[in-house]
């Protein structure tokens, strides 16, 4: 039973437009949400994240908006580069410090 | 600065064989993680090392897998009699001070393992 859900395995966006990639949840101890960005042959790097008493993270482009009672979260990329092509991996931690990822989002930047 | 280096990077083995994967996290870093990513899987978690304190091996699959750390710097993660479904990517990853909500990991390039 997947506790981190990422529904859609592609997402294709004209540069200069928003990127959304949305992650659910099932397990309501999550305290805490992660996104971790990978590109091919290369380890995941740490991209954002939001603790569970908020409800919206901003960082440069980079925006995570969590909804409680939908136990959904979504990243907001605005505007999107070529450079942000890669596979994108949402995660939960729980007060046992145990980490949930979803299987990833490739995301693909159109010219 | 050195990030979180990995060794081998490339391993091919015979089912049935051991294999031991080597880990040297960014030096200070209190906390180690392995995780393991399968073809078309997401990023799965094995096991968490935080200072002294006993690991959390809860994520490990099965009794084949083993890992160990020494003090606060290299870990290697072992596999006994290896079958096909551990092919995979293993991934290392170190925080400064654990705590997965509250501390960034960095991740090494990984580790690819075949098994024949």
């Amino acid at each position: 039973d997947q506790q981190v859900k990422q529904n859609s395995p592609s997402l294709s966006v004209q540069e200069g437009r928003i990127s959304i990639l949305n992650c659910d949840y099932t397990n309501s101890m999550f305290d805490y949400f992660l996104w971790y960005k990978k590109y091919p042959a290369e380890g995941p790097t740490f991209l954002i994240s939001i603790s569970s008493i908020k409800d919206k993270n901003e960082d440069g482009r980079f925006t995570v908006f969590l909804n409680k009672s939908a136990k959904h979260l979504s990243l907001h990329i605005v505007p999107s580069q070529p450079g942000d092509s890669a596979v994108y991996f949402c995660a939960a931690s729980d007060r046992d410090d145990k980490i949930i990822f979803g299987k990833g989002t490739r995301l693909h930047i159109l010219p | 600065g050195a990030g979180v280096s990995q060794s081998p990077s490339n391993k091919v083995t015979e089912k049935g064989k051991d294999v031991e994967l080597r880990c040297d996290p960014i030096s200070g870093h209190t906390a180690l993680y392995w995780y393991r990513q399968s073809l078309g899987q997401g990023l799965e978690f094995l096991i968490y090392f935080q200072g002294n304190s006993a690991p959390d091996k809860s994520g490990l699959p099965s009794d084949r897998f083993s890992a160990e750390r020494t003090g606060e710097s290299v870990s290697t993660l072992t596999i006994q009699r290896t079958q096909q479904e551990d092919s995979a990517v293993y991934l290392c990853a170190s925080s400064l001070t654990g705590g997965l909500g509250a501390d960034t990991q960095y991740f090494g390039p990984g580790t690819r393992l075949t098994v024949l």
